[in-house]
């Protein structure tokens, strides 16, 4: 077991252009999220997953942005048109789904749109 | 909007205890106070966390207060790698999602 892993780690695009993350979660959890962060702030939740189900959207997460989890294990989110206020480290947790169990973080991608 | 206030930051000589305080004072009888960390340019990471009594672990001690509306975590011999950012999470149950809500944190700096 490795971890939370998520790629690419940076990414440089321009704006406009489409973007997809990838986040593999740690294989028997059943929970995954999805979490921005800008310079300065805490993470700021966008979405979950239990399994393959999308339960939860922020509304932080706008059109442009979506996320599947077609298989209940890996997630993919991707960002459509990106604009430079896109630019962000974008984070993935997993969890056991069961209550009172803890998060566990990737190292997350770093989002910069020119 | 995150249901803790903690320092915005705070300074720690290397090998003493750092405690770091947190106010919760909204927070609901089953809900959990949650603390985690964040080294500069990695993902948050999971220290300890606590309903009622007191907890150690490996990492830190959580000093909850008998009316459940402050804590306080203790790291008992900071070393430098301790400088991190650290949140206070108060654990919200909505819809089953168990999401945590992050502030700001403290900006905990040990010192040489």
């Amino acid at each position: 077991d490795t971890g939370v892993s998520q790629n690419p780690r940076h990414k440089i695009t321009k704006r406009g252009q489409n973007v997809t993350f990838r986040c593999d979660p740690i294989s028997e959890h059943n929970r995954l999220y999805w979490y921005r962060q800008t310079l300065g702030q805490g993470p700021e939740f966008l979405t979950y997953f239990q399994n393959e189900a999308q339960l939860e959207k922020s509304r932080l997460l706008s059109d442009r942005f979506s996320a599947e989890r077609p298989k209940g294990s890996f997630s993919t989110l991707e960002i459509q048109r990106t604009e430079q206020g896109d630019s962000a480290m974008y984070l993935c947790a997993s969890s056991l789904g069961m209550l009172n169990t803890e998060a566990f973080f990737g190292q997350g991608t770093r989002l910069t749109v020119v | 909007d995150a249901k803790t206030t903690q320092p915005t930051s705070m300074d720690c000589a290397e090998g003493r205890a750092a405690n770091l305080p947190c106010n919760h004072s909204t927070i609901s009888g089953n809900e959990y106070v949650y603390w985690y960390r964040q080294i500069h340019s990695q993902g948050p990471q999971y220290i300890i966390h606590g309903l009622k009594n007191n907890e150690t672990n490996e990492m830190a001690s959580l000093i909850i207060t008998e009316d459940r509306k402050s804590s306080t975590l203790i790291l008992p011999h900071a070393t430098l790698r301790d400088t991190a950012v650290y949140y206070c999470i108060v654990r919200l149950l909505q819809g089953g999602s168990e999401k945590l809500v992050f502030g700001k944190g403290t900006k905990l700096t040990v010192n040489p």
